[in-house]
């Protein structure tokens, strides 16, 4: 079964210092995978996504992340953080072999100190 | 385009009782799931339904059910409501469904005393 991995559940950083949030995934088929963020009392935003091509994506407000096919890994990056980054960040993955339907990492809560 | 809204925003039920929660997708979205939210046991996948049918369904016992009208807004009820159902439940709409990309709402906050 799909099963998605992240291996820190709170991450505490400095303000402007780098962070990465660390995703494994389980799956030896094609997979899609997703990171979203959640602010207190909402919902969550699509972050970013990799369906396929290009291993390293991007967002529009300076994250990244890289597919990792011999790791199973799907990591998120930031350069230098802000204070309004301190949310709860979810990886998740999915595919056919999987169900067509995603799964959900536990989450990681990052909290950026000033 | 308006996002996914969902209501009501909060809820207090009774053990025992039944709830019906709402979700309307963003317009020309066929798609929408519906999530448990604990802290516990974190985001899980209750069930999916495209144009009108349940396309896919997680492992929830028979008291959560949903359905989707032809405009595609949905509802999910959970009936003999229990403590541990106390939870944020999140409905995502997305074009396609499946492992394509969803869009969140802002979630139901149900609180079973």
């Amino acid at each position: 079964a799909q099963s998605v991995t992240q291996l820190d559940s709170q991450v505490p950083v400095f303000e402007e210092a780098p962070v990465e949030l660390r995703c494994n995934y389980s799956s030896s088929v094609s997979v899609y995978l997703f990171w979203y963020v959640q602010y207190p009392n909402q919902g969550l935003q699509l972050l970013l996504k990799y369906l396929s091509g290009s291993t390293l994506v991007k967002s529009i407000n300076g994250f990244e992340a890289e597919f990792n096919k011999s790791q199973t890994s799907f990591h998120l990056r930031k350069p230098s953080v802000h204070i309004s980054d301190t949310a709860e960040y979810f990886c998740a993955g999915g595919g056919q072999a999987a169900g067509n339907k995603l799964t959900f990492g536990g989450g990681t809560r990052v909290l950026v100190k000033p | 385009k308006a996002g996914v809204t969902q209501t009501p925003r909060y809820l207090i039920k009774t053990r025992g009782q039944q709830v019906t929660l709402s979700c309307s997708p963003i317009s020309g979205h066929r798609s929408v799931s519906w999530y448990q939210q604990t802290p516990g046991q974190g985001l899980q996948f209750l069930f999916e339904y495209f144009s009108e049918t349940q396309r896919n369904k997680g492992n929830f016992p028979g008291r959560f059910s949903g359905r989707q009208f032809s405009n595609s807004r949905s509802e999910m009820n959970v009936s003999t409501l229990e403590l541990g159902d106390s939870a944020l439940y999140l409905c995502a709409s997305s074009l396609e469904g499946g492992v394509y990309e969803q869009y969140f709402g802002p979630g139901t906050r149900l609180t079973v005393t």
